[in-house]
């Protein structure tokens, strides 16, 4: 069983829904990450937290530390949206990630 | 803007064949990684290197080697490609967690097709 997993693992959504993904991990950690990968690119870092919530943009990320849980909100999503959302966890004694398998995003206009 | 860079983004190699995969990042940073990306698995580690000629092994370190000569430059090498190495190969670098910094930077990634 992985130690993070990811909901869905697919999504098609229209042009300005409202878009959620999942993730849930096993044990305690020291920061949760979200990344993005469009088709054919690299991976960027949208999100690290460790409490509450942060927005940027039309994204929001929140955590609970309790529930371990962590979900990744897009407002009025749009085309551009469409990508792979990668959910990871870092723990304190070591400076690796594990990730999760990812949640592939499609936005319809 | 940190900037990691990976030497090609698309190769192709015959079975057999030493490969050679090279990253390399301009911001100071102690720690490197390389990962594989299959489709269904995710991101799985390879090597992790936190200090010039230092190495430790990853979830599935098998049929590969690395080296760090230098702080900013950390290679991949396949020593007898094969085709079950055909993959997405990205690397990645960050500062250590003791600076405050454990987000990572991923390089665009290397398409390695093993024929």
């Amino acid at each position: 069983k992985n130690e993070v997993e990811q909901s869905p693992q697919n999504l098609t959504a229209q042009e300005g829904e409202f878009i959620t993904i999942n993730c849930s991990y096993s044990v305690g950690i020291s920061a949760l990450h979200w990344l993005q990968q469009h088709p054919g690119g690299g991976i960027v870092s949208l999100f690290m937290l460790s409490s509450g919530k942060k927005k940027h943009g039309r994204l929001i990320a929140t955590i609970n530390i309790q529930e371990k849980h962590s979900s990744l909100h897009i407002t009025a999503s749009h085309p551009r949206d469409s990508a792979v959302y990668i959910c990871a966890v870092s723990y304190y004694n070591t400076d690796k990630l594990i990730f999760g398998t990812g949640t592939r995003l499609q936005v319809f206009p | 803007d940190v900037k990691v860079t990976q030497s090609s983004r698309y190769l192709v190699k015959r079975t057999g064949e030493k490969v050679f995969l090279e990253c390399v990042q301009d911001m100071d940073h102690e720690n490197m990684f390389w990962y594989r990306q299959d489709p269904g698995l995710g991101l799985r580690l390879i090597y992790f290197s936190y200090d010039v000629k230092m190495k430790e092994k990853g979830d599935i370190p098998e049929g590969y080697s690395v080296s760090r000569e230098k702080k900013e430059r950390f290679s991949l090498i396949l020593e007898s490609a094969s085709t079950n190495q055909t993959s997405m190969y990205l690397c990645a670098s960050s500062s250590l967690q003791g600076k405050g910094g454990y987000e990572q930077y991923f390089g665009p990634g290397t398409r390695l097709t093993v024929t």
